[in-house]
């Protein structure tokens, strides 16, 4: 079994819709957890970070995590033909001795927003 | 870009050839990072350095090394270059210090024919 899991989509939703992208993962060790986004021939950009379970909001982003389930979600309210690119998921790797460079990311999934 | 810069952003070389890969921070952040990126498997760490001249493998580490002369620049070396090392390479820090998010360059495409 893979650490982080993510479907890969890709995902194709209209303008305006609420989209809701998610991973798991296995080591109930894992204590931190990210949304990277990155958009084509561009590196990942830092778009939410949690620590341990519950429900963290930046605008239109919700990031949600539940530890009992090991479940990451994202959801995008209100999604716009800009946040069409590729999400990753990510979370440390607690035995690295806690450095958070240590990520281990899932593979992505790839959304378009269509106007 | 989280002033980071990489260069070169594209590169094609030869199976075989020695290539070297650099990375430049203007913040002197302690840790910086070396990941690739292939479809099919994600993000994987290559190498990471937590100061100058201390680094240690991650997890795809065989067949590249790495070198930390000054707090601002990494390197990346790939001694002798395989089609397999074809990838996108991505620079990252981390600017809160250790357990902290990462902060990514904008990558370099290596092609090994």
């Amino acid at each position: 079994q893979k650490e982080v899991e993510q479907d890969p989509g890709p995902l194709s939703v209209p303008e305006g819709a609420i989209v809701s992208l998610n991973c798991t993962y296995s080591n109930s060790a894992f204590q931190y957890f990210m949304w990277y986004r990155q958009y084509s021939r561009k590196g990942p950009e830092l778009l939410m970070y949690t620590y341990s379970s519950g429900n963290k909001e930046d605008g239109r982003f919700t990031a949600q995590v539940d530890k009992s389930s090991k479940y990451i979600s994202l959801f995008i309210r209100d999604s716009q033909p800009s946040d069409s690119a590729t999400y990753l998921c990510a979370t440390s790797r607690m035995n690295y001795g806690g450095s958070q460079g240590n990520l281990i990311f899932g593979k992505g999934t790839k959304l378009s927003v269509k106007p | 870009d989280a002033g980071i810069t990489q260069s070169p952003r594209h590169k094609v070389t030869e199976t075989g050839t020695p290539v070297t890969l650099r990375c430049h921070q203007t913040e002197n952040h302690r840790y910086m990072y070396w990941y690739r990126q292939d479809p099919g498997h994600g993000l994987r760490l290559i190498h990471y350095s937590y100061g100058v001249k201390d680094t240690d493998k991650g997890e795809v580490s065989d067949g590249y090394s790495v070198s930390r002369s000054k707090t601002e620049d990494f390197l990346l070396t790939l001694e002798s270059a395989t089609s397999s090392q074809t990838s996108v390479y991505f620079c990252a820090i981390s600017p809160g210090g250790d357990n902290s998010p990462l902060h990514f360059g904008n990558g370099t495409r290596l092609t090994v024919t």
